[in-house]
């Protein structure tokens, strides 16, 4: 069975430093992660995706097979990056497993 | 453009009421899901489905169930709603092939069970 482990529940930087989500996972299969944000008062969206490759809103993610991570980062943090970050693994049956979450504020 | 509609924003209920969340997408997708969203815990699936009237179990089916009769519509049902059901309730849907797995997510419903 999939799981995933973000073992930060809170995360507090201040705006303009580097900032690092962590998530951890355990998947027999191939992996195919995601990250999911959920600003205050809307909608959880998707962030990333692993395949994708891409940097959005300055945030990166690079899955390491070996760690079993996919750690999300920012080199310099805004305040607009406040939210709750979810990091997501697909199963076999494009069933969609979320970590707990970090809540992180970005303080000016 | 609202695409993944959830028919109540906020419920209160009693102990051992029966009740119907529910959830229309205009997407067609193939994929639907229930999630509960809970501080500290994440969200965590409750049941999805991969086509009409197929469903399957998530981490935590216990106390629920679901229906999806039509492609566009996936019913959560409490049969006897508890205290320990209280929770936020999402939705989301997904499409198979390209763009598969990318959820879209409803704006929640939030039940309160006294």
């Amino acid at each position: 069975a999939q799981r995933v482990t973000q073992p930060e529940k809170l995360l507090s930087v201040f705006k303009g430093a580097p900032v690092e989500l962590k998530c951890n996972y355990s998947y027999s299969g191939s992996p195919e992660l995601f990250w999911y944000v959920q600003y205050s008062r809307q909608r959880l969206q998707l962030l990333l995706r692993h395949i994708s490759r891409e940097s959005i809103k300055g945030f990166t993610a690079d899955l390491n097979k070996g760690e079993t991570s996919f750690h999300l980062k920012k080199p310099f943090a805004q305040e607009e990056d406040s939210a709750m970050y979810y990091c997501a693994l697909r199963g076999g049956n494009n069933d969609m497993r979320f970590g707990a979450g970090t809540r992180l504020t970005v303080k000016p | 453009d609202v695409k993944v509609t959830q028919s109540s924003r906020y419920l209160v209920k009693r102990t051992g009421e029966k009740v119907f969340l529910e959830c229309v997408q205009d997407m067609d997708h193939e994929n639907m899901f229930w999630y509960r969203q809970d501080p500290g815990l994440g969200l965590r699936l409750i049941y999805f489905s991969y086509d009409v009237k197929m469903k399957e179990k998530g981490d935590i089916p216990e106390g629920y169930s679901v229906s999806r009769e039509k492609k566009e519509r996936f019913s959560l049902i409490l049969e006897s709603a508890s205290t320990n059901q209280t929770s936020m309730y999402l939705c989301a849907s997904s499409p198979t092939g390209a763009g598969a797995n990318v959820l879209t997510f409803g704006a929640g419903s939030r039940l309160t069970v006294l």
